[in-house]
């Protein structure tokens, strides 16, 4: 695809169960990152991507959350024991890894923990 | 600590008005700056960047930026605004780290 894929668009759990997000980043993108914005809230980092290098997760809030890479394109976002303070959108963004390089959006997760 | 501020957390315009969304970051080295537009249930969309060389920089939809180092600033305009303009808009820095820091977001309101 042309564009960063995420999927499901929306997600409606129940507190305690996991979830998983998916993100399929542009193609030749380098470096992956996910991001969380809450209801009128900015972006928050969560987790960062490059090439085989060692992911930067100093943006998990907890242990229950966990993501990984696989083949160095697709991501998954593991949130374990859902919270009802975890319902946010969950954004996935690619770049090509450069420092000017721009991140490229996807349209988000909406997650809802009820 | 490397930090972005937008001020405003929300801003109203009458269409045909000049657009001004503020942008401050801090730093200790020099930064790549970023702004970009998110319409609702949509994700985010790059508007403009400053990289290095001409501190102007025009975008997309007629915004511009300018990147003002003694002030820390890269305030993003807009000449005249148009009802499809409203928005949230973000600033974001990158610095030598690997992550875009975000401000806070300002919400673009056009008045008819």
């Amino acid at each position: 695809g042309a564009g960063v894929s995420q999927s499901p668009s929306n997600k409606v759990t129940e507190k305690g169960k996991d979830v998983e997000l998916r993100c399929d980043p542009i193609s030749g993108h380098t470096a992956l990152y996910w991001y969380r914005q809450s209801l009128g809230q900015g972006l928050e980092f969560l987790i960062y991507f490059q090439g085989n290098s060692a992911p930067d997760k100093s943006g998990l809030p907890s242990d229950r959350f966990s993501a990984e890479r696989t083949g160095g394109s697709v991501s998954t976002l593991t949130i374990q024991r859902t919270q009802q303070e975890d319902s946010a959108v969950y954004l996935c963004a690619s770049s090509l890894g450069g420092r000017g390089t721009e991140a490229f959006f996807g349209q988000g997760t909406r997650l809802t923990v009820v | 600590a490397q930090s972005v501020t937008q001020l405003g957390s929300h801003v109203s315009v009458s269409e045909g008005a000049l657009v001004l969304l503020r942008c401050n970051y801090s730093s200790s080295v020099p930064p790549y700056l970023f702004w970009y537009v998110q319409y609702p249930n949509q994700g985010l969309q790059l508007l403009l960047k400053y990289t290095t060389g001409a501190t102007l920089v025009k975008g997309i939809n007629g915004f511009e930026a300018e990147f003002k180092k003694s002030e820390t600033s890269f305030h993003l305009t807009k000449p005249s605004a148009h009802m499809s303009d409203a928005a949230e808009y973000f600033c974001a820095v990158r610095y030598t780290g690997n992550q875009f820091y975000f401000g806070t977001g300002t919400s673009l309101t056009v008045i008819p």
